[in-house]
């Protein structure tokens, strides 16, 4: 099926230590969304973005869209041990539709 | 409230049998989506319901695999003579509105717990 490139796939971390991953699609994206999946457990949605160079926060975390719409990116400054999991990007990669395509992911894991 | 509610949580079953999988959706909740994972893996899109239209059924892997969802609510995904390669968590998902706004903000999906289907 159609997937989404998400860099790195894997990232082993110290805590303290920043993080980022990096989604990257072919077609211009009307929105994109991100979500964490812990180990066990299933994806949970953390943001949204829709404007083209929009940078969103959410406390340690920096959401943002390229200009282009055509990459995101996320951010963690300072990991935490409850910052382990899998974080999927998502977007609707076929122009018009709501039918949402998950990124392959970057599990991150963060070593205390 | 109430989740995404999926049964079972678990199922077992043997090479070559049927198995139904079901999905409760938020009550109200127009859009429903199937997602595949296979173990260590990302989220296979399936199939994706919206209101009374005809589902996108572009994701399913073959034509064993078939989904239903009846009043608009519960969803039911259908896998017929189940292969080994069938195993995997199967992810309900539901959101508010499934209508394309290419400039307006989507709901986010709510998932459920999944289904962790094993074929022996």
């Amino acid at each position: 099926g159609q997937q989404v490139m998400q860099i790195p796939q894997y990232q082993h971390v110290q805590e303290g230590e920043d993080f980022t991953t990096y989604c990257n699609s072919s077609t211009t994206l009307s929105n994109i969304q991100w979500y964490k999946q812990r180990p066990g457990g299933h994806p949970v949605f953390l943001i949204q973005l829709v404007k083209s160079g929009e940078v969103k926060k959410q406390k340690r975390l920096t959401f943002q869209f390229g200009e282009a719409k055509k990459n995101s990116s996320l951010h963690i400054t300072a990991t935490q041990t409850t910052d382990v999991g899998t974080y999927f990007c998502a977007g609707p990669f076929t122009s018009g539709t709501y039918k949402y395509i998950f990124g392959t992911g970057t599990r991150l894991k963060v070593l205390a | 409230g109430a989740g995404v509610s999926q049964s079972p949580s678990n199922k077992v079953t043997e090479k070559g049998k049927d198995v139904e999988l079901r999905c409760d959706p938020i009550s109200g909740h127009t859009a429903l989506y199937w997602y595949r994972q296979s173990l260590g893996q990302g989220l296979e899109f399936l199939i994706y319901f919206q209101g009374n239209s005809a589902p996108d059924k572009s994701g399913l892997p073959s034509d064993r695999f078939s989904a239903e969802r009846t009043g608009g609510s519960v969803s039911t995904l259908t896998i017929q003579r189940t292969q080994q390669e069938d195993s995997a968590v199967y992810l309900c998902a539901s959101s508010h509105r499934g209508t394309a706004e290419p400039s307006s903000y989507n709901s986010p999906l709510h998932f459920g717990n999944g289904t962790r289907l094993t074929v022996t």
